[in-house]
């Protein structure tokens, strides 16, 4: 009954390679969002979907696409990695905007 | 420039004592969030605040909120080992849920 999921929970790579990371949410909550969390602990969030449709989009790169299937999906997929897309990425969602967030339990990408 | 950027102390305090943490922001704000983060796990929301709100509790949390000095405190009282955590505060300037979060402040509860 895990509320917000992530899999895989680690992911070890080599550079070059294409990975996905999937999300999914059992809550019911109409957004959705993907963070990024640095060595540094710095969190930073890179996209967020508001029932399939995207509605943030910061400045990240283009080899990082989002997919939303549906309103309780959101999976990252990572092109071309590179040394410095090793992080811990967050997804998390909410019930709509100015709510409290609900975060996953983070995939720990290392890219070698 | 960082909205949301807490003091960067981190706190070792005895299990019983209170700890406080500080967080100053940079422009105007819909509301502030504060999280806590367990090593090696996903950030658990603590307490909203809005900005017409000066004060919140939950439990053994309060949190203040000083918009005019564009800052905001979270006091845990009686502290237990298990909040040892990292604690971040997360500013949304419009309320669309555009998070954005401070470098975290790591407090230890010594049992």
């Amino acid at each position: 009954d895990t509320a917000v999921s992530q899999t895989p929970k680690y992911l070890v790579t080599q550079m070059g390679n294409d990975k996905s990371i999937k999300c999914e949410q059992n809550l019911g909550h109409d957004t959705m969002y993907w963070y990024k969390q640095d060595s540094k602990k710095f969190l930073k969030i890179m996209f967020s979907y508001n029932n399939k449709e995207l509605i943030i989009n910061e400045t990240v790169p283009n080899r990082f696409s989002p997919k939303s299937p549906d309103k309780a999906h959101l999976n990252l997929h990572i092109n071309s990695l590179e040394l410095g897309d090793s992080a811990v990425y967050f997804c998390a969602s909410s019930l709509d905007s100015g709510r409290a967030q609900f975060f996953g339990p983070g995939t720990r990408l290392t890219v070698l | 420039s960082q909205q949301g950027e807490e003091d960067p102390q981190a706190l070792s305090i005895q299990e019983g004592e209170n700890a406080t943490m500080n967080c100053s922001y940079k422009t105007s704000i819909n509301n502030l969030q504060w999280y806590r983060q367990n090593s090696g796990r996903g950030l658990v929301h603590l307490i909203l605040i809005r900005s017409n709100e000066r004060e919140k509790h939950s439990g053994r949390l309060r949190v203040t909120l000083d918009t005019s000095k564009k800052s905001s405190s979270l006091l845990i009282t009686a502290s237990r080992a298990a909040d040892t955590a990292s604690y971040f505060c997360a500013t949304d300037p419009y309320g669309n849920n555009r998070l954005a979060f401070g470098k975290g402040n790591q407090v230890v509860v010594i049992p």
